[in-house]
């Protein structure tokens, strides 16, 4: 069974269009999160879901939106997309014990704004 | 301002040789350091990881280094094998609940045959 599970894996679409991608963990995990790879593989957070609350939110444009329906899901929601937004998606789970969590990740969201 | 600077960006190791990549990390409020592997079309994967309470956590062929006074912690993989190459990252986090990994750049190893 996946742990950490990402739809669609690819997702290429155009300059303005809004697009979202979905996770879910079947760990029983209570914290979410998602991580945006760019071109050069870095890795840096976007969000943070701790027991359906938003924590964390870096500095990414409001075109972004996370939502999440129940603890075990946190779906990316991005509006007019933009080239620059063109980069991989890694949805994340853990299970927050107060200190140094392991986090499990998805496969990743290849999207590619042309 | 990158919170934890990780060396070299490439590495090249013949097989069964040791592949050592080092981080570097700012903020003392870190207390939690993990390295995290992937493999292409993959997502990182726990490696390995450390607290700052201790100078040395090995786990098979893998040994973390931490120096607490140099703010510096680095990976060692022994005898470093073809199965190892993929991109290593280091990260760091405060024990916080939720709190989200800062990751270095990553390491990409390749380890010949």
């Amino acid at each position: 069974d996946t742990a950490v599970s990402q739809t669609p894996k690819y997702l290429v679409t155009q300059m303005g269009n809004d697009k979202s991608i979905k996770c879910e963990q079947n760990l029983g995990h209570d914290t979410m999160y998602w991580y945006k790879q760019d071109s050069k593989k870095f890795l840096k957070i976007m969000f943070s879901y701790n027991n359906k609350e938003l924590i964390i939110n870096e500095t990414v444009p409001n075109r972004f939106s996370p939502k999440s329906p129940d603890k075990a899901h946190l779906n990316l929601h991005i509006n007019s997309l933009e080239l620059g937004d063109s980069a991989v998606y890694f949805c994340a789970s853990s299970q927050s014990n107060g200190g140094g969590d392991e986090k499990y990740f998805g496969p990743g969201t290849r999207l590619t704004v042309t | 301002q990158q919170q934890v600077k990780q060396s070299p960006q490439s590495l090249i190791v013949q097989k069964g040789g040791i592949s050592i990549i080092n981080c570097a990390y700012e903020n003392t409020a870190f207390d939690y350091f993990p390295w995290y592997q992937q493999f292409p079309g993959k997502g990182p994967a726990l490696l390995i990881a450390i607290r700052p309470d201790v100078s040395e956590k090995k786990e098979g062929r893998f040994t973390i280094s931490f120096n607490k006074s140099a703010k510096q912690f680095s990976l060692h993989i022994m005898d470093s094998q073809p199965g190892d190459s993929a991109t290593y990252f280091c990260a760091a986090s405060i024990g916080q609940a939720g709190t989200a990994l800062i990751f270095g750049k990553g390491t990409t190893l390749s380890v010949s045959s």
